[in-house]
């Protein structure tokens, strides 16, 4: 299995522009989480699904950002209109099953906003 | 205050140094307890687990977690240049499938030749 596939690896943008990120989690996962990670704050859970729904939100900073999950094998974050606070590295991670102890990262996404 | 502390370092050793990292935590509900390494620019990946407290070994790395103290470790023996990364404590409440995990922030090292 590759893993963990994140796309774009590196993405810059312009303030007020729409970003979208694209995460395909690990075959057979189900669980799959959406981190943002910055120096001041380290790693914060911004959502994550359980099944392809959304089990806890309570981490997304603003309206500005959404999550989907349309099938097993593909979620995105979508950050519109996107700001310069919101540049840091986002990361996809996948677990498996009830009672799975591992979740598996993919390489992250370094998104500035200039 | 944080629900976990974690000193981000830097820390810097010469090879073959014994290493302790540790975190503080607030919250005495926790109680699996995680330390995962990430190399630069890269996803951070599990390192060890342990379910409440006492010490679990696998190779040169030791978890312990002294659950009166609220207070974790990892100690690496014989350190070695690879070692060298961020390693991140986290803790969580339960075992099913809606856990969410706390982190610290994490701890930089870097073992020198």
């Amino acid at each position: 299995d590759a893993g963990v596939i994140q796309s774009p690896r590196h993405e810059v943008t312009e303030m007020g522009q729409e970003v979208t990120l694209r995460c395909k989690p690990i075959s057979g996962h189900n669980s799959l989480f959406w981190y943002r990670q910055t120096m001041m704050r380290g790693l914060e859970l911004l959502i994550y699904f359980n099944n392809n729904v959304p089990i806890d939100d309570s981490g997304m900073p603003e309206d500005r950002f959404s999550a989907k999950m349309p099938n097993a094998s593909f979620s995105t974050l979508k950050i519109q209109p996107s700001e310069p606070r919101d540049s840091a590295v986002y990361f996809c991670a996948s677990r498996s099953g009830t009672g799975a102890t591992e979740a598996f990262f993919g390489q992250g996404t370094r998104l500035t906003v200039v | 205050q944080k629900e976990v502390e974690q000193d981000p370092g830097p820390l810097s050793v010469p090879e073959g140094a014994i290493v302790s990292l540790n975190c503080t935590y607030s919250n005495s509900a926790f109680q699996y307890f995680m330390w995962y390494r990430q190399y630069s620019r890269k996803g951070p990946e599990l390192l060890m687990y342990t379910y409440s407290s006492g010490n679990k070994e696998d190779g040169r790395f030791t978890a312990q977690v002294d659950k009166s103290s609220k207070y974790i470790s990892l100690f690496i023996r014989d350190s070695q240049p690879s070692d060298s990364a961020t390693y991140l404590c986290a803790m969580t409440f339960n075992a099913g499938n809606n856990r969410k995990l706390i982190w610290g922030l994490g701890t930089s090292l870097a073992v020198n030749p």
